[in-house]
């Protein structure tokens, strides 16, 4: 139980254009979804947290505008990197943690490369 | 200030032998420690857990401890195999919260035949 998963693994995208990851709760309801990013070499950087039906919560130094979280559904969360540049290109985590426990549970993540 | 720091950043044992990677913090309350085993290019995976009451937890061949008092912790893996190789993250959570987690920075094991 408790599988998360995202879509695409990974992805290929040109400068300026947009890509959206999505993230899915394969067998539990996720109250809270969370979006990490991971550079080489480093551990993972929470970049917002969102719950189902409502605004996400960004972390301090993550942009808004560029970063469009949508959490529609208990089951799913998606991640839309807008105007895509080079230095956007990292390893994209998700996790969902479900209402009565802390649990996170991670994705598989999505590697974003932008040429 | 709300710290986990991992060491050592990497290892190289040989296969079949034992290593421990330690993980001391500094978060404050203290909820629960994980340790989780990422490889490369994949999501992190549970390995264990462990409340402020217990001192040691065992998943297999690995054994992770926990002393609440001096804020440390271990990860001992036993008869290491190459499937080992990963990076191991200790993540210390917030008693307020699923979404006050802090990650260390993880030690890189490489095991070599």
């Amino acid at each position: 139980g408790a599988v998360v998963s995202q879509h695409p693994s990974w992805v290929i995208c040109k400068s300026g254009t947009s890509v959206k990851i999505e993230c899915r709760s394969l067998d539990f309801q996720a109250t809270t979804m969370f979006w990490y990013r991971q550079f080489p070499k480093q551990s993972l950087m929470l970049m917002a947290t969102s719950n189902e039906g409502s605004k996400a919560t960004y972390e301090q130094g993550v942009e808004k505008d560029k970063f469009l979280i949508n959490h529609a559904s208990l089951t799913l969360s998606t991640l839309t990197v807008t105007s895509a540049h080079p230095e956007d290109s990292s390893f994209y985590i998700c996790s969902a943690a479900t209402g009565g426990t802390y649990e996170q549970y991670f994705g598989p993540g999505t590697r974003l490369t932008v040429t | 200030k709300n710290q986990v720091e991992q060491s050592p950043q990497s290892l190289i044992i040989l296969e079949g032998k034992n290593c421990t990677l330690q993980c001391n913090y500094t978060v404050s309350p203290f909820s629960n420690l994980r340790w989780y085993k990422q490889d490369t290019g994949r999501g992190p995976v549970s390995l264990t857990i462990m409340t402020f009451s217990e001192n040691t937890k065992s998943n297999g061949r690995y054994t992770a401890t926990l002393d609440a008092d001096t804020k440390q912790s271990s990860l001992h893996i036993t008869a290491s195999q190459l499937s080992d190789s990963a990076s191991y993250i200790c993540v210390v959570t917030l008693q307020t919260g699923a979404n006050n987690l802090f990650f260390g920075t993880g030690t890189r094991l490489t095991v070599i035949p």
